[in-house]
C-alpha cells in the first residue's frame, strides 16, 4: 500500500525564518506533488518532482530518490505563506496520487 | 492563467438523492481527476480519466460514482443515493500529461442532510 508521511503535522513561525516541510514515502511511489491548501479549502498545485531540486521564488523543493525522502523549503517566510502545505504521491503510471496528512503552517508577523 | 472551474461551489442535498458535480478543465489538458476531502482529513483520490474512460480508481469509487465527459468540455461526478458520509468537499483536477503538474479547482461543497 502506497503511503506518504509529513512531518510537522503543525509548525509555528516568525516572519522571516527559514521553514522546512519534511515527506516520506514508500517503494511504489514515484514522482511528489508538493500542493499549499489556503484556508478557503483551495489547493495550488506548487511543484511536481521525481528526481533533484525545483525552485519557484522562495520556495524550494528537493526530492532524494534514495532515501525516498522529500523536503519543501521556504526562505523569508511571510504571514502570506500560512496555509496548510500537502505532500502527494504519484503512482500507477502517474495516474493515482496518495495524499499526506499536510503541515498547518502559521507565519507570525 | 488558464483555470479548473467547478460547478456548484456549495450543494445541500437530502439522503438518497443523486447529485452531479461539474467541472471544466483546462482546455488542453488530456488527463482529469476527481478528489474529495472530508472534513478535518486528508485529500483521497477517488479517479482520473484519460482518452473517455477511467484509467485509475479508488476503492472509495465504487458503484455509487461515476464520471462522463459528456460534450468534450464538461467533466461530471455522479454520486448516486447519496449518504451522510459523502458530505465532503470534491476538487477536480487536470493535468496536460500525467507527468505534468496539476491544476486544481475551487472545488464543490457537498453537504448531505
Amino acid at each position: 500500500k502506497n503511503e506518504v508521511e509529513q512531518s510537522p503535522q503543525n509548525l509555528t513561525a516568525q516572519e522571516g525564518e527559514f521553514i522546512t516541510i519534511n515527506c516520506s514515502y514508500s517503494v511504489g511511489i514515484s514522482a511528489l506533488h508538493w500542493l499549499q491548501q489556503h484556508p478557503g479549502g483551495g489547493i495550488v498545485s506548487l511543484f511536481m518532482l521525481s528526481s533533484g531540486k525545483k525552485k519557484h521564488g522562495r520556495l524550494i523543493a528537493t526530492i532524494n530518490i534514495q532515501e525516498k525522502h522529500s523536503s519543501l523549503h521556504i526562505t523569508a517566510s511571510h504571514p502570506r505563506d500560512s496555509a496548510v502545505y500537502i505532500c502527494a504521491g504519484n503512482s500507477g503510471g502517474y495516474q493515482k496520487v496518495t495524499f499526506g496528512i499536510g503541515t498547518k503552517l502559521q507565519v507570525i508577523p | 492563467e488558464p483555470e479548473v472551474t467547478q460547478t456548484p461551489s456549495h450543494q445541500v442535498t437530502q439522503m438518497g438523492q443523486e447529485v452531479i458535480l461539474r467541472c471544466v478543465p483546462i482546455s488542453n489538458h488530456l488527463y482529469f481527476y476527481w478528489y474529495r476531502q472530508i472534513l478535518g482529513q486528508k485529500v483521497e483520490f477517488l479517479v482520473s480519466f484519460y482518452n473517455n474512460e477511467i484509467s485509475e480508481k479508488s476503492e472509495i469509487f465504487d458503484d455509487q460514482f461515476s464520471v462522463e465527459r459528456p460534450d468534450g468540455s464538461n467533466f461530471t461526478l455522479k454520486i448516486r443515493s447519496t449518504k451522510l458520509e459523502d458530505s465532503a468537499m470534491y476538487f477536480c483536477a487536470s493535468s496536460r500529461q500525467g507527468v505534468d503538474g496539476y491544476t486544481f479547482g475551487s472545488g464543490t461543497r457537498l453537504t448531505v442532510v
